[in-house]
């Protein structure tokens, strides 16, 4: 099974503020991952796949980057609605693995 | 509009079963791959299974043998029977579709199974 790791846990930044969230895969997932958005009581939402591919209704803030084993979720000016948890997932081998997520939360 | 809605989630006790359904709209069922993915309370995301729109059925180790995945094409219905259920399996259920090249675009709003005596 593909384990992610994601870093920081938690990233404490203000409205307007740069965030940059990191994901590693245990081996290389290629270009097969995803990062997820989710809110309190909310199902996760699909915010970039294959590494770089905002999905549809995606703000341009949004963008990912990386391949192999190494990813970024960079969020360009945080908006104050975009304090949530981000997950990346990986669909490169069966079982499909989600990342333990990176809380965004408001400085 | 695609919608995906999820039901038959509720209290039961270890060793109990449930079936939980996917009702699927907007879109052309029997064209998509679907999937059962679940979060434990305050925990992290974990797929449960997957099938393809031929049938094919994929498990995670931990519910294999003990969870089955369905679909009914012709009620645009997803399912997942759950036997043998233990308290481990205490989450939100989330069904999920694919887009084309995209696994899990789109997710229901979730059905919650307690497992509890």
């Amino acid at each position: 099974e593909i384990v992610l790791t994601q870093s920081p846990a938690t990233l404490s930044l203000s409205p307007g503020e740069r965030a940059t969230l990191s994901c590693r895969a245990s081996q290389s997932v290629s270009s097969y991952l995803a990062w997820y958005q989710q809110k309190p009581g909310q199902a996760p939402r699909l915010l970039i796949y294959d590494a770089s591919n905002r999905a549809t209704g995606i703000p341009a803030r949004f963008s990912g980057s990386g391949s192999g084993t190494d990813f970024t979720l960079t969020i360009s000016s945080l908006e104050p609605e975009d304090f949530a948890v981000y997950y990346c997932r990986q669909r490169s081998n069966w079982p499909f693995t989600f990342g333990p997520g990176t809380k965004v939360d408001i400085k | 509009q695609v919608q995906l809605v999820e039901s038959g989630g509720g209290l039961v006790k270890p060793g109990g079963s449930l079936r939980l359904s996917c009702a699927a709209s907007g879109f052309t069922f029997s064209d998509y791959y679907m999937s059962w993915i679940r979060q434990a309370p305050g925990k992290g995301v974990e797929w449960v299974s997957y099938i393809s729109s031929s049938g094919s059925m994929y498990y995670a180790d931990s519910v294999k043998g003990r969870f089955t995945i369905s679909r009914d094409n012709a009620k645009n219905s997803l399912y997942l029977q759950m036997n043998s259920l233990r308290a481990e399996d205490t989450a939100v259920y989330y069904c999920a579709r694919d887009a084309p090249g995209i696994v899990a675009a789109v997710w229901g709003q979730g059905t919650t199974v307690t497992v509890s005596s």
